[in-house]
């Protein structure tokens, strides 16, 4: 079954540490995006790719850097000037962009659950 | 910019009981409405879309009816069973603001109990 897989479900992180969620999609999907879940909350946009070897800043973009070398992959790196990375991170994909993509919907993983020790 | 409003929760029902979340948005052109649905330590599963006016999305006997009039996607249920219990997302994709795909607004999320 084609799916997105996330993973670690659950991540802790140290003062100052870098950690990295990943993300892996078998869709074949081209657009790829990285969404944070506070409580009570809805989903707010960290980063988002539209294409291999390109992404762009969401709305909070700030404390956190991607890479997207290849379609299937979009891994998230959290670092250290992040100062309040507890949340839940959600990984989405969707089938295209440009002007049919506000026509389809996005496929969304499992989520990772980040905390702080 | 675009945004997205849904009623205060969280949202206690019975079992068989009439549902009924609303969902209002501010958005420029003619964008596309979703409703998502999210379980306890789950990601957001698809649970109906509409992509013009007056288009009704269905589907596990949930509905929604796109209302361009009333800028509202209301999502509907006759009978909601103890399943059901979950966060409930309205959402809008719409192309513009510098980018070329639809980025997706959502709503702050319901939560729905249902008790048997």
């Amino acid at each position: 079954d084609g799916g997105i897989t996330q993973s670690p479900k659950y991540l802790f992180r140290k003062e100052g540490q870098n950690v990295t969620l990943s993300c892996e999609q078998n869709l074949n999907h081209d657009a790829m995006y990285w969404y944070r879940q506070d409580p009570g909350q809805g989903l707010r946009l960290i980063y988002y790719s539209q294409i291999v070897n390109d992404f762009q800043k969401g709305d909070i973009a700030e404390g956190y850097s991607v890479s997207r070398e290849k379609k299937e992959s979009f891994p998230l790196t959290v670092t250290s000037a992040q100062k309040n990375p507890t949340a839940f991170y959600l990984c989405a994909s969707s089938i295209s962009h440009g002007t049919g993509g506000k026509y389809q919907p996005q496929h969304f993983g499992d989520g990772t659950r980040l905390s702080i020790l | 910019g675009d945004s997205v409003t849904q009623m205060e929760g969280p949202v206690t029902l019975s079992e068989e009981a009439f549902l009924t979340i609303n969902c209002t948005y501010t958005a420029t052109g003619y964008p596309s409405l979703f409703w998502y649905v999210q379980y306890p330590g789950e990601g957001l599963q698809l649970l109906l879309k509409a992509t013009k006016a007056d288009d009704k999305g269905s589907n596990k006997g949930f509905e929604a009816t796109y209302r361009k009039e009333t800028t509202s996607f209301h999502l509907e249920k006759g009978s909601v069973q103890v399943s059901d219990s979950a966060v409930y997302f309205c959402a809008l994709s719409n192309i513009g603001g510098g980018t070329s795909y639809g980025k997706l607004t959502f709503g702050q999320g319901t939560i729905l109990t249902v008790h048997p």
